[in-house]
């Protein structure tokens, strides 16, 4: 079994609608992060959580929001979706110390918003 | 603040010849350096990581990088490509606190 899971993988909406990404980890890691990639952009962060009551916003929060709702589980909102919301979701987990550990990353959400 | 940029969002090399891709970083402090390697459908991997330690870092599948601080860079180098190498590259650079920051990515393509 993968050690960060997302669900679901695939995901096609439409305009409007409110959308909620899963991510459900077995690594005991207390930093958990979301981001977003898109062609030619990398990786960009949108939300972090460093424990189950610390959140922090990313580079590119706007229209998005978390929960971190366990130590093993955080899950990304998106309130009312828009197209330019189209992309491929990738959550990570990271040990809980000096920031030379990297981070692991889940399989991804290819989210496309008509 | 902290960045990382990677040149050439596109390499092709033939089957057999080196692999160099190349990362330079602006950082406030020594960083601590990444390279991870994503598959088609998948997510990203690491190969490698820089943490103060030995300048020659070496990784999994053959892959090696050399921490230059006077060039600010990270490359990324294979002697011998090989066909399950395709795949798209991330460098990435951790502030020592909260984030990591990482690269637009290089796509490799090897050609038989």
């Amino acid at each position: 079994d993968a050690d960060v899971t997302q669900t679901p993988r695939n995901r096609i909406t439409k305009t409007g609608k409110r959308i909620m990404l899963e991510c459900s980890q077995t690594k005991g890691h207390d930093r958990m992060y979301w981001y977003r990639q898109d062609p030619g952009l990398g990786l960009r962060l949108i939300y972090y959580s460093f424990d189950v009551k610390d959140i922090n916003k990313g580079e590119i929060s706007d229209g998005y929001s978390v929960s971190r709702q366990a130590q093993a589980k955080f899950s990304l909102s998106l309130e009312s979706a828009i197209p330019n919301q189209t992309a491929l979701y990738f959550c990570a987990t990271s040990e809980d110390s000096d920031s030379n550990q990297p981070q692991h990353f889940g399989d991804g959400t290819r989210l496309s918003i008509l | 603040a902290q960045s990382v940029t990677q040149l050439g969002s596109h390499v092709s090399v033939s089957e057999g010849a080196l692999v160099l891709l190349r990362c330079n970083y602006s950082s406030s402090v020594p960083p601590y350096l990444f390279w991870y390697v994503q598959y088609p459908n998948q997510g990203l991997q690491l190969l490698l990581k820089y943490t103060s330690a030995a300048t020659l870092v070496k990784g999994i599948n053959g892959f090696e990088a050399e921490f230059k601080k006077s060039e600010t860079s990270f490359h990324l180098t294979k002697p011998s490509a090989h066909m399950s190498d395709a795949a798209e590259y991330f460098c990435a650079v951790s502030d020592r606190g909260n984030q990591f920051y990482f690269g637009t990515g290089t796509s490799l393509t090897v050609i038989p």
